[in-house]
């Protein structure tokens, strides 16, 4: 059983939309990361949020984290190809837990 | 120059074979991290140094050791290779263990993986 639970695995959308992510826990996290991951390449990170409640952005992403601290969401408006990759969100207890992720591709 | 350098990147062996994987950041890290990311791409700890200490030992065969010889270098050996340690391994580094850097303040910085293929 994995402690984050990413969704959808896979998202197919064309240019232009807009998608939205989510990684879902039943336990509290001191944070939560949002990391992406393309091809070949070891994940790089997006945000931190810290606070529960708390709303990031950054250009046309929105990560918000959860009251409870317990989940968090990956908003992309108008997405683009340059989009397409492997999403991973991470909560912080110990140490960093990873989610399978959420594989978006951006068609043009 | 690579923050963390990983060699190497593509490693094809036979079951039964001991290999190895370095890993060295340029960071000024103090820890440093093993991840296994499985054809599903989930990405799991393995283990974690802390300034050449082992502080996280996740369940992990024996057949894994990893070996810091400095801050800088955290090595991963791997006896008698079986078909399921097929994965992508990824080495990382932060400045401090994740409980030390305060909340939200630690950010992992990871090499670009070295995908072993046992036959």
């Amino acid at each position: 059983t994995q402690l984050l639970e990413q969704s959808p695995q896979f998202l197919s959308i064309q240019e232009g939309e807009n998608l939205t992510v989510y990684c879902n826990s039943s336990s509290v996290f001191s944070s939560l990361q949002w990391y992406r991951q393309e091809p070949g390449e070891g994940p790089v990170l997006l945000v931190t949020v810290v606070t529960g409640g708390e709303v990031k952005k950054l250009k046309r992403l929105t990560f918000q984290f959860g009251d409870a601290r317990k989940d968090s969401s990956l908003h992309i408006t108008a997405a683009q190809p340059g989009d397409t990759g492997l999403y991973l969100c991470a909560g912080e207890r110990y140490d960093m837990r990873f989610g399978a992720g959420t594989r978006l591709t951006v068609k043009p | 120059d690579t923050a963390v350098s990983q060699t190497p990147k593509y490693l094809v062996t036979q079951m039964g074979n001991d290999k190895s994987i370095k890993c060295e950041q340029n960071l000024g890290h103090d820890t440093m991290y093993w991840y296994k990311q499985d054809s599903k791409k989930f990405l799991k700890i393995m283990f974690s140094y802390n300034n050449k200490e082992l502080i996280i030992n996740e369940t992990v065969p024996n057949r894994f050791s990893p070996k810091s010889p400095d801050k800088a270098h955290l090595n991963l050996h791997i006896n008698s290779l079986e078909l399921g340690d097929s994965a992508v391994y990824f080495c990382a580094s932060s400045r401090l263990p994740t409980p030390w850097a305060g909340r939200g303040a630690n950010v992992l910085t990871f090499g670009a993986g070295s995908r072993l293929t046992v036959l």
